[in-house]
């Protein structure tokens, strides 16, 4: 069964460091989105990404951020300088046509920790 | 703008017992309705949708939700908890189609006891 594929599991990084987590959506998917989840919180969505281009941003996606489909098959989230506030886990997801009413399929998430 | 309000963070059931988790969404324009389940260190896995066809919805691992307009309501239910159900799970609210984001509740984190 197709799958959603995040790496690394888990990053360490330094504050002010740039992290890059990566994604592969399910192959035939148009629709992508990155999510966060702060320990003990809810889901937040960060940025959603159709026909190579933003289509809709929270406001916690600032000007620190940044998505990118380089190849047909990655996506990937970059941070620039990262903050203590950005520890979290992030969870890439894809969905296919409209059709799908946006069932969304997610990976495993990156853990990321901003020391 | 859409939102999820998921009532009571923890739920603890006893094996074979009901299980009723509470969501109730606002949204300004007919709402697309999920939940998710949480293992632990895993991500997220659907259990359900409720598109605007019918309004009982039946899932995996023996779940079903009601969607209630009038009560803006979409519970969670399961006749008999088993073990396995020990997880997190997160009413989500999305609108419109094409590449719209889900709008997540706070989760309830639901424990089986034996």
């Amino acid at each position: 069964e197709p799958e959603v594929t995040q790496t690394p599991s888990h990053q360490v990084t330094q504050m002010g460091q740039e992290v890059i987590l990566r994604c592969v959506p399910i192959s035939n998917h148009l629709y992508f989105y990155w999510y966060r989840q702060i320990l003990g919180q809810k889901v937040e969505f960060l940025v959603s990404f159709y026909n190579n281009e933003i289509s809709e941003k929270s406001e916690i996606f600032d000007d620190q951020f940044s998505v990118e489909r380089p190849d047909g098959s990655n996506f990937t989230l970059k941070i620039r300088s990262t903050k203590l506030e950005d520890s979290a886990m992030y969870f890439c997801a894809s969905t296919g046509t409209s059709g799908n009413y946006n069932e969304q399929f997610f990976g495993p998430g990156t853990r990321l920790t901003v020391l | 703008a859409q939102s999820v309000t998921q009532l009571g963070s923890h739920v603890s059931v006893s094996e074979g017992a009901l299980v009723l988790l509470r969501c109730n969404y606002s949204s300004s324009v007919p709402p697309y309705l999920f939940w998710y389940v949480q293992y632990p260190n895993q991500g997220l896995q659907l259990l359900l949708k409720y598109t605007s066809a019918a309004t009982l919805v039946k899932g995996i691992n023996g779940f079903e939700a009601e969607f209630k307009k009038s009560e803006t309501s979409f519970h969670l239910t399961k006749p008999s908890a088993h073990m396995s159900d020990a997880a997190e799970y997160f009413c989500a609210v999305s609108v419109r189609q094409g590449a719209q984001k889900l709008v997540f509740g706070q989760g309830t984190r639901l424990t089986i006891n034996p």
